[in-house]
């Protein structure tokens, strides 16, 4: 079974310009993540869609951070513009039930490693 | 709110010993908590999680881990420790109840060695 994808793998930009990332979570996942993980802290969660809705964007930055999940599937976050403090590795995650519980096990893509200069 | 602690950054240990790495938690109500472990450049790869059930999780790789509810502790544990273990481990944790996010520990430093 293939694992979630991500590209890129990296990306360097300068501050005040926009990036995005693309996740593909594994088949038949239903609900898929994205967190930030800053170096030396654990991942945070960013915002949480179930198929192509949003169930929680409370922790994303909205005046710069943008995500979208057409047709449930495939996903895009964007940041515009980017700031200094977005330099992070961006992971998309996927969980196989469309409800979502607590319990699902969540699966990691490799990450995208996101250096602002 | 939820928040789990790693109180160790580095953990290091010979090969063939056994290994602990620490957890606590915080949460309302009962708690869904997981283990997972990061290889460099490589994403999140989970271990195990505890639902409910037996105290004693056993999960991938020889790797198992104890919940205590009266420590709000879920350590993770491994008899025989392999150099192929060192890595970067997270300890996570959800509520039974409510939508609120899995959240992750700071991470610990595992190194086995030789």
């Amino acid at each position: 079974e293939a694992g979630v994808a991500q590209s890129p793998r990296y990306k360097i930009i300068e501050k005040r310009q926009s990036v995005a990332f693309w996740c593909n979570p594994i088949s038949g996942h239903a609900t898929l993540y994205w967190y930030q993980q800053i170096l030396g802290q654990g991942p945070k969660l960013l915002i949480q869609f179930q198929n192509n809705g949003v169930v929680d964007d409370s922790q994303l930055p909205k005046d710069r951070f943008s995500a979208e999940r057409l047709k449930g599937v495939d996903s895009t976050l964007k940041i515009q513009p980017a700031k200094l403090e977005d330099s992070a590795v961006y992971l998309c995650a996927s969980s196989l039930v469309a409800s979502g519980g607590p319990w699902e096990t969540q699966y990691f893509g490799p990450g995208t490693r996101l250096l602002v200069l | 709110a939820q928040s789990v602690a790693q109180p160790e950054d580095q953990v290091n240990v010979a090969e063939g010993n056994p290994l602990t790495v620490k957890c606590t938690y915080s949460v309302s109500g009962n708690p869904y908590l997981f283990w997972y472990v990061q290889y460099p450049n490589r994403g999140l790869q989970f271990l195990l999680k505890y639902i409910t059930g037996d105290n004693l999780v056993k999960g991938s790789y020889g790797f198992e881990a104890e919940f205590n509810k009266s420590q709000t502790s879920f350590h993770l544990k491994k008899p025989s420790a392999l150099v192929s273990d060192s890595a970067l481990y997270f300890c996570a944790v959800r509520p039974y109840s409510g939508n609120t996010p899995l959240v992750f520990g700071k991470g610990t430093r595992l190194s086995v060695i030789a």
